[in-house]
């Protein structure tokens, strides 16, 4: 399976700014997926990411506040833009093989 | 997307098989059981995952249900590592994981 690095590994931030979060996989995947993990919550998937396409996003969450990058298959960014203590979270990519997800990024938004 | 339904919390001693149950009634033909877990502060570890036969590995044992309607996650000889949230989710391979609630195991000595 594939192995993802992730980063960074956590920020804190302050409100109205934006961070972009990546993910760099050591093989080449068609999917990459973005979750989001509030805190004490299960994971909510944000997006679908394909290499030459714009990202799918799911139902309550749109690509202003969420734009994604994916220009080759082993390389995806997420930017959280204009930051609110909202998005406070953990965010995880994870490899379209079905296997791998990464680290996370551990968000404080203040 | 079927869903699936686990109970919330199970606790299981050391050294003990723990078997997670998940009922997943409405699979789709063409959806695999996979199995993950979470351990704290981490990213989601991938366990195990069949189609309708059962599978094994280092980690774990998968017994599918032969109408594929439930499943259950057998950890053999469960370990205070073993402590964790597990997802039991159905999805067509390679495609988009929806995660339920899942269930918090806890091992104790």
């Amino acid at each position: 399976s594939a192995v993802i690095s992730q980063k960074p590994s956590r920020d804190i931030c302050q409100r109205g700014t934006s961070l972009t979060i990546q993910c760099q996989v050591d093989s080449q995947v068609t999917m990459m997926f973005w979750y989001r993990q509030q805190p004490g919550q299960s994971l909510t998937l944000i997006a679908t990411a394909n290499q030459g396409s714009e990202a799918t996003y799911e139902s309550g969450f749109v690509i202003d506040k969420f734009p994604i990058s994916r220009p080759n298959l082993t390389f995806s960014t997420l930017t959280v833009s204009n930051m609110s203590p909202e998005d406070s979270s953990i965010y995880l990519c994870s490899a379209g093989d079905g296997y791998t997800f990464g680290s996370g990024t551990r968000l404080t938004v203040v | 997307d079927a869903k699936t339904t686990q109970p919330t919390s199970m606790d299981c001693a050391e050294g003990r098989a723990a078997n997670l149950p998940c009922n997943h009634s409405t699979i789709s033909g063409n959806e695999y059981v996979y199995w993950y877990r979470q351990i704290h502060s981490q990213g989601p570890q991938y366990i195990i995952h069949g189609l309708k036969n059962n599978e094994t590995n280092e980690m774990a044992s998968l017994i599918i249900t032969e109408d594929r309607k439930s499943s259950t996650l057998i950890l053999p000889h469960a370990t205070l590592r073993d402590t964790a949230v597990y997802y039991c989710i159905v999805s067509p391979q390679t495609d988009k994981l929806i995660f339920g609630t899942g269930t918090r195991l806890q091992v104790f000595p």
